[in-house]
C-alpha cells in the first residue's frame, strides 16, 4: 500500500522568502504524485501534478515540484513567498487499483508568512 | 464551471441523530469519493463509488454509509453519530483521465 510522509509539521517563512515543503512516499511503483494547497476555510485546489516524463514540475502561484525516484520525494518550492501563500499543503501519491484511482494524503504543511 | 458541491456546509449535531451531507458535480465523473480531514492526519478516505449503484470501503468507512444512485450526487449518511466523527468533510470527484480529484469546499460536522 502507498504512504506519504510530509516532515516538516509547521513552516515559518519570511514574505519573499523562497519555501520549500518536502514530501516522502512509498509506492512500489511508479506513482502519480500531488501537491494540493488549502487556503483557510476552504477546499482543496490542485497546485501540480506529476504522471511522467520531465521530472520538474511546473504548477499553478509559481510553485514548481522535483521527483526525485531515487530518493522516492517530490519536494514543493517556490522561490519568493507571498503573504497569501499562508496556507496548508498536502502531498498526495495516487495509484491504479482495481478500485480506480485512489489518492493517499500526507498529514499536511502548514505554512505562515511573516511580514 | 467544474463545481463539486457540499451542503451543508457547517453542521452541530448531537449524539444519535442521523444526518445527511449531500455532494453533487457538475463534471460527469463516474469516480466519487468522501474524505475526512483531521488534524495531523491529512485527508483519509472515507468511501468510493465507482458509478451508480456501485460502491465500497475507503480506509476509514466506520459509522458511514452511501448510496449512489445518480451519477452526479454521491450523499454521505451518518445514521448514528458520535463524538468522534466531529471531523471536516470533503466530498471529491475525479477525472480517472488525469487521476486529478476535484474537491468541494467541505463540511465542517460537530458532534456532541
Amino acid at each position: 500500500a502507498q504512504s506519504v510522509t510530509q516532515p516538516d509539521i509547521h513552516i515559518t517563512v519570511s514574505e519573499g522568502a523562497s519555501l520549500e515543503l518536502r514530501c516522502n512516499y512509498s509506492y512500489g511503483a511508479t506513482p502519480y504524485l500531488f501537491w494540493y494547497v488549502q487556503s483557510p476555510g476552504q477546499g482543496l485546489q490542485l497546485l501540480l501534478k506529476y504522471f511522467s516524463g520531465d521530472t520538474l514540475v511546473q504548477g499553478i502561484k509559481g510553485f514548481e515540484a522535483e521527483f526525485k525516484r531515487s530518493q522516492s520525494s517530490f519536494n514543493l518550492r517556490k522561490p519568493s513567498v507571498h503573504w497569501s501563500d499562508a496556507a496548508e499543503y498536502f502531498c498526495a501519491v495516487g495509484a491504479e487499483t482495481a478500485a480506480g484511482n485512489k489518492l493517499t494524503f500526507g498529514g499536511g504543511t502548514r505554512v505562515l508568512v511573516k511580514p | 464551471e467544474a463545481q463539486v458541491t457540499q451542503n451543508p456546509r457547517y453542521l452541530i449535531t448531537v449524539t444519535g441523530k442521523k444526518l445527511t451531507v449531500t455532494c453533487s458535480q457538475n463534471m460527469n465523473h463516474e469516480y466519487m469519493s468522501w474524505y475526512r480531514q483531521d488534524p495531523g492526519l491529512g485527508l483519509r478516505q472515507i468511501y468510493y463509488s465507482m458509478n451508480v449503484e456501485v460502491t465500497d470501503k475507503g480506509d476509514v468507512p466506520e459509522g458511514y454509509k452511501v448510496s449512489r444512485k445518480e451519477k452526479r450526487n454521491f450523499p454521505l449518511i451518518l445514521e448514528s453519530p458520535s463524538p468522534n466523527q466531529t471531523s471536516l468533510y470533503f466530498c471529491a470527484s475525479t477525472d480517472v483521465n488525469t487521476g486529478e480529484l476535484f474537491f468541494g469546499e467541505g463540511s465542517r460536522l460537530t458532534v456532541l
